[in-house]
């Protein structure tokens, strides 16, 4: 079993649309969790950052981690052809000074 | 806002030569990363360098790459004898508390 597991995709949706983006993981002891986006030929950007389980929301996006379930998401509302991108999740161990990327799933939102 | 810089954005180099990718971490940080993403796969973690010295690394990180610090400022990753597999995007990171920060990548061709 891979550590962290993401469907590539690729997702196509129209603008305004709902977005998810899932992942999930094996390591127990991740306690990290990130969404990059990445643009392409550039290098990741950091989008949302969560320690431990729960709920984040920043602007249009929302991040949840269910560490009793390993798995992770990301919600873009009021999608927009901007958003248009891989999206790559990522997380870490505490004092593990190693962060493991999912496969990222590349999204494209229609005008 | 902070940047992670890399250099040289694009570097040609012959199977069998030695290249030297260089980056500039965040002024404060203490953690730095190199990651690296043969073209539409993911991003593979190499190595991490804290205190002067790897911390971590993968499988990936073999006898042919090496890392240094050679000054205050710099963080390098030097890849002896490349091979044509060697080709791909890589990627510093530097990072304080959990959050890291990646520059815009190197792009390797080996030819």
């Amino acid at each position: 079993q891979k550590e962290v597991e993401q469907d590539p995709g690729p997702l196509s949706v129209p603008e305004g649309a709902i977005v998810s983006l899932n992942c999930t993981y094996s390591n127990s002891a991740f306690q990290y969790f990130m969404w990059y986006r990445q643009y392409s030929r550039k290098g990741p950007e950091l989008l949302m950052y969560t320690y431990s389980s729960g709920n984040k929301e920043d602007g249009r996006f929302t991040a949840q981690v269910d560490k009793s379930s390993k798995y992770i998401s990301l919600f873009i509302r009021d999608s927009q052809p901007s958003d248009s991108a891989t999206y790559l999740c990522a997380m870490s161990a505490i004092n593990n000074n190693d962060m493991r990327f999912g496969a990222g799933t590349r999204l494209t939102v229609k005008p | 806002e902070p940047e992670v810089t890399q250099t040289p954005s694009h570097q040609v180099t012959q199977m069998g030569q030695e290249v030297i990718l260089r980056c500039v971490p965040i002024s404060n940080h203490l953690y730095f990363y190199w990651y690296r993403q043969i073209l539409g796969q993911k991003v593979e973690f190499l190595v991490s360098f804290y205190n002067n010295e790897i911390s971590e690394k993968s499988e990936i990180f073999d006898d042919q790459f090496s890392v240094e610090r050679p000054d205050g400022s710099n963080f390098t990753l030097k890849i002896r004898s490349t091979k044509l597999e060697d080709s791909a995007m890589y990627f510093c990171a530097s990072s304080d508390t959990g959050r890291y920060t990646f520059g815009s990548g190197t792009r390797l061709t080996v030819v």
